[in-house]
């Protein structure tokens, strides 16, 4: 079973709807859960971490995490084109947070003006 | 300003040439860490450190070798580079311990011909 899941898309949203973004992982020890942005080319950058059961909003941004399901989402409100880019579901692995990350291949998400 | 940087950005090279790609960041972060991202496969982690002078392997450690002789600074070697070593290279450091994710740097895109 692979470690981190996700769907590799494309995922196709209009302008303005909800982009929903999902990830689960095999290991059930994890404490630390992570999305992360990345444009063609470019490095990896944070855009959410969640750590407890349940929803954590950032802006036009929520994480959801349901540790029992072992399961991760990502909802983006509002989608603007400038959110097309492919993201990444991060796992630590094991019990010691901030290092050992597992990624998920990623979801391509394209938005259309 | 926070960062990790990695030198060289991009880099052709030769079968069998022996290279340096340096990892240097200024955050005094204990862990770093080595990934390639290839098409299809994602970011696997090739070394990583958990602070000077102790290494260990990542998922893909075939073919390089790695340094932690000062804590800021996490040189990858490729005693002997072969195409299927190209590859897009991100170093990254990070806390042990805390809730802090990985910063990543820009990235090192290396073409073995």
């Amino acid at each position: 079973q692979k470690e981190v899941e996700q769907n590799s898309g494309p995922l196709s949203v209009p302008e303005g709807a909800i982009a929903s973004l999902n990830c689960t992982y095999s290991d059930r020890v994890s404490q630390s859960f992570f999305w992360y942005r990345q444009y063609s080319g470019k490095s990896p950058e944070l855009i959410m971490s969640i750590y407890s059961n349940g929803d954590k909003e950032d802006g036009r941004f929520t994480a959801q995490l349901n540790k029992a399901s072992q399961y991760v989402s990502l909802l983006i409100r509002d989608s603007q084109p400038s959110d097309s880019a492919t993201y990444l579901c991060a796992v630590n692995r094991g019990w010691q947070a901030g290092t050992a990350l597992i990624f998920g291949k990623g979801t391509t998400l394209s938005v259309s003006s | 300003e926070a960062q990790v940087t990695q030198n060289p950005r991009y880099l052709i090279t030769v079968t069998g040439k022996k290279l340096t790609v340096t990892c240097s960041q200024n955050m005094n972060h204990e862990y770093m860490s080595w990934y390639r991202q290839d098409p299809g496969l994602g970011l696997r982690q090739i070394y990583y450190s958990m602070n000077v002078e102790v290494t260990d392997k990542g998922d893909v450690p075939e073919g390089y070798k790695v340094s932690r002789k000062e804590k800021r600074n996490f040189p990858l070697i490729l005693e002997s580079p072969s195409p299927n070593q190209t590859s897009l290279y991100f170093c990254a450091s990070s806390l042990v311990g805390g809730p802090e994710t990985q910063y990543f740097g820009p990235g090192t895109r290396l073409l073995v011909l």
